[in-house]
């Protein structure tokens, strides 16, 4: 069956940067779009990012423009996150998705000093 | 960028009862992309509906979805105790994607 597990998150100070991973298996993992989406504490879902199944194609939200890197490597059925000059507003657990239909259980980044 | 409006933000209803939740984008928006997830405390969202209509295999039929251009609507005919929880509409665009605000439904 598909799994996403998601790692790497953790505590960072305000500034820092975070490299997020998602193991995807169940699946044939170069076939198929990936996201990050992320939800603050108590709060809604937002999408940070998106990347096409050959890596060709990426879109990121304006909140993390500039400063977040998607990347993939489909040998090692893995999708990762980039994260760089950390905010508090970034602080939230961060789920990797296959489209809508698949999430992982994600990995809580908090960033504060 | 398309914003997403859900209304009501919380619905407070009794088991057995029919759940109507609404989803306005703020323009037209293709049926194909868009989606409903639900959500309980603790756990990652899960798939209702997609396509605005569709269901993936393993959701009960209790849960529809309709709708078209601007105005969407989730619908769970009967609610059993295990539906009482969080829903979200999500449009998937071309090159980003959105959250409703999130409806809560809640025991009454």
């Amino acid at each position: 069956q598909v799994q996403l597990v998601e790692s790497g998150g953790g505590l960072v100070k305000p500034g820092r940067s975070l490299r997020l991973s998602c193991a995807a298996s169940g699946f044939t993992f170069s076939d198929y779009d990936m996201t990050w989406i992320r939800q603050a504490p108590g709060k809604g879902l937002e999408w940070v990012s998106y990347i096409s199944s050959s890596g060709d194609t990426i879109y990121y939200a304006d909140s993390v423009k500039g400063r977040f890197t998607i990347s993939r490597d489909n040998a090692k059925n893995s999708l990762y996150l980039q994260m760089n000059s950390l905010r508090a507003e970034d602080t939230g657990l961060y789920y990797c998705t296959r489209r809508v239909a698949y999430w992982g259980q994600g990995t809580l980044v908090i960033v504060s000093s | 960028e398309i914003v997403l409006t859900q209304s009501p933000g919380t619905l407070s209803l009794s088991p057995g009862q029919r759940a109507t939740l609404s989803c306005r984008a703020s323009q037209s928006v293709s049926s194909s992309h868009l989606a409903w997830l639900q959500q309980k405390p603790g756990q990652s969202p899960r798939l209702l509906i997609y396509a605005a209509s569709s269901r993936p295999t393993g959701i009960p039929d209790r849960f529809s979805g309709s709708g078209s251009g601007r105005d969407f609507t989730l619908t769970i005919s009967r609610l059993e105790p295990e539906d009482f929880a969080v829903y979200y509409c999500q449009h998937y665009g071309t090159s980003s994607w959105t959250f409703g605000q999130g409806a809560k439904v809640e025991i009454k």
